[in-house]
């Protein structure tokens, strides 16, 4: 399967800062990137689907304007947290998929702490 | 109602003991996926099916799809089995986008 990372692992910033997580596809190239959120004890919850070089679609009550996707290249796709509050507090999953491939990737994910 | 319903929610075995997650699902589906999580957060994909049974060292995961149901089985577990095993699909028509189970939190002891 494909490998993938995400930086940083591990976060905790101010509240009222940005925050920019990036997902990295190492040996594949991915035309669609997902990004979810996970709060402690509870199932993933997708956020949004990023092709790349389009527009993110986002999924209901994920405001776009807070939680920024750019998908540059098939290989990278940054969530940019704007604005951090302490409710965004919470652990970011990327996961991909490339071409007719339907199985997902993940990456390791990265913990979110808003102070 | 969740689309996609796990039991048992929590589940505790010692080793060597076999093991059953069961998985039921009320939507049409392209895929069924199970999905371990450990501790740390990392998911890793253990298999993706849509029709009957495929079989990984001592993972084996089975679908019914007229029953709308799948099984996750481990055999002989041992303590690094303990982990999130996460149930997902693949809703029929939307190839990618997966829909969650609540997952299921083991713990096989020694």
């Amino acid at each position: 399967g494909a490998v993938v990372s995400q930086h940083p692992s591990r976060v905790i910033c101010k509240s009222g800062t940005s925050v920019k997580i990036e997902c990295r596809s190492l040996d594949f190239q991915a035309t669609t990137m997902f990004w979810y959120r996970q709060f402690p004890k509870k199932s993933l919850m997708l956020m949004a689907t990023s092709n790349e070089g389009s527009k993110a679609t986002y999924e209901q009550g994920v405001e776009k304007d807070k939680f920024l996707i750019n998908h540059a290249s098939l290989t990278l796709s940054t969530l940019t947290v704007t604005s951090a509050h302490p409710e965004d507090s919470s652990f970011y999953i990327c996961s991909l998929v490339g071409g007719s491939v339907v199985e997902q990737f993940f990456g390791p994910g990265t913990r979110l702490t808003v102070l | 109602k969740n689309e996609v319903e796990q039991s048992p929610q929590n589940l505790t075995a010692q080793e060597g003991e076999f093991i059953t997650i069961n998985c039921s699902y009320s939507v049409g589906i392209s895929a069924l996926h199970w999905l371990q999580q450990h501790p740390g957060g990392g998911i890793v994909s253990l298999f993706m099916l849509s029709s009957g049974k495929k079989k990984h060292g001592r993972l084996i995961a089975t679908i019914n799809i007229q029953e709308k149901h799948s099984s996750l089985h481990i055999t002989a577990s041992h303590p690094r089995d303990s982990a999130v095993y996460i149930c997902a699909v693949s809703l029929a028509g939307t190839a990618s986008k997966l829909t969650f189970g609540t997952g299921t939190r083991l713990q096989v002891t020694l």
